[in-house]
């Protein structure tokens, strides 16, 4: 067990439509990541925050923004879905910024 | 910008066979270099790390040395058990932007066979 929660497990939505992503941090750990995960693209990199301040963007389209709330928890939302959406998202938390990142069993999106 | 290649998979082994795969990375500055493993219905773990060049990290039979004059960090592990198979992420930190974000490979998946 990482210690890092992510809800809910599974997620079948339809195209359109908007859904939330949770992610509860190890106690302590003040950096949440994103990762999403697909079959052609690997893993990728969204974002990061740290302390509820964005830190870095990477490949996260304009349909799909994040938060980190006072209580360090994170939020992932996805709006507009596509088919291509589908994916595992993963999310991550670590102490610090050298690269040792603890991860949720992940969010299933499927898009139909 | 960084990057990350591993060798394609699937690595079909017996039980008890040598592994390699294969990790070659691009970045800009000194970045650390990582294994993670992914076992199946489950998120990844951190197998090893080394943060400089020359370091070697071990974890649990496999090891990977940093080569700064190659840019690369090959896993191996002596002799393999059905236990290893798994998905295998070779990954990288910092550099010359240090947020602790990780860059993965994308993935090797290795099968063990008794």
């Amino acid at each position: 067990d990482s210690g890092v929660t992510q809800t809910p497990k599974h997620l079948i939505t339809a195209t359109g439509q908007r859904v939330t992503l949770r992610c509860s941090p190890r106690s302590g750990d003040l950096s949440v990541y994103w990762y999403q995960q697909s079959l052609d693209q690997g893993l990728q990199f969204l974002i990061h925050y740290y302390n509820g301040e964005e830190r870095a963007k990477g490949n996260i389209l304009e349909r799909f923004s994040a938060q980190q709330f006072p209580d360090l928890h994170s939020e992932l939302n996805l709006s507009s879905l596509e088919l291509g959406d589908s994916a595992l998202y993963f999310c991550a938390s670590s102490v610090d910024a050298q690269g040792r990142l603890f991860f949720g069993s992940g969010t299933q999106l499927s898009v139909l | 910008g960084n990057s990350v290649t591993q060798m394609e998979g699937p690595v079909t082994l017996s039980e008890e066979a040598f592994l390699t795969i294969n990790c070659t990375y691009t970045a800009t500055g000194y970045p650390s270099l990582f294994w993670y493993v992914q076992y199946p219905g489950e998120g990844l773990q951190l197998l090893l790390k080394a943060t400089k060049a020359d370091d070697k990290g071990s974890n649990k039979g496999f090891e990977a040395t940093y080569r700064k004059e190659t840019t690369s960090f090959h896993l191996e592990k002596g002799s393999v058990q059905v236990s290893d198979s798994a998905v295998y992420f070779c990954a990288l930190s910092g550099g010359s932007s240090n947020t602790g974000k990780l860059i993965f490979g994308q993935g090797t998946t290795l099968q063990v066979k008794p």
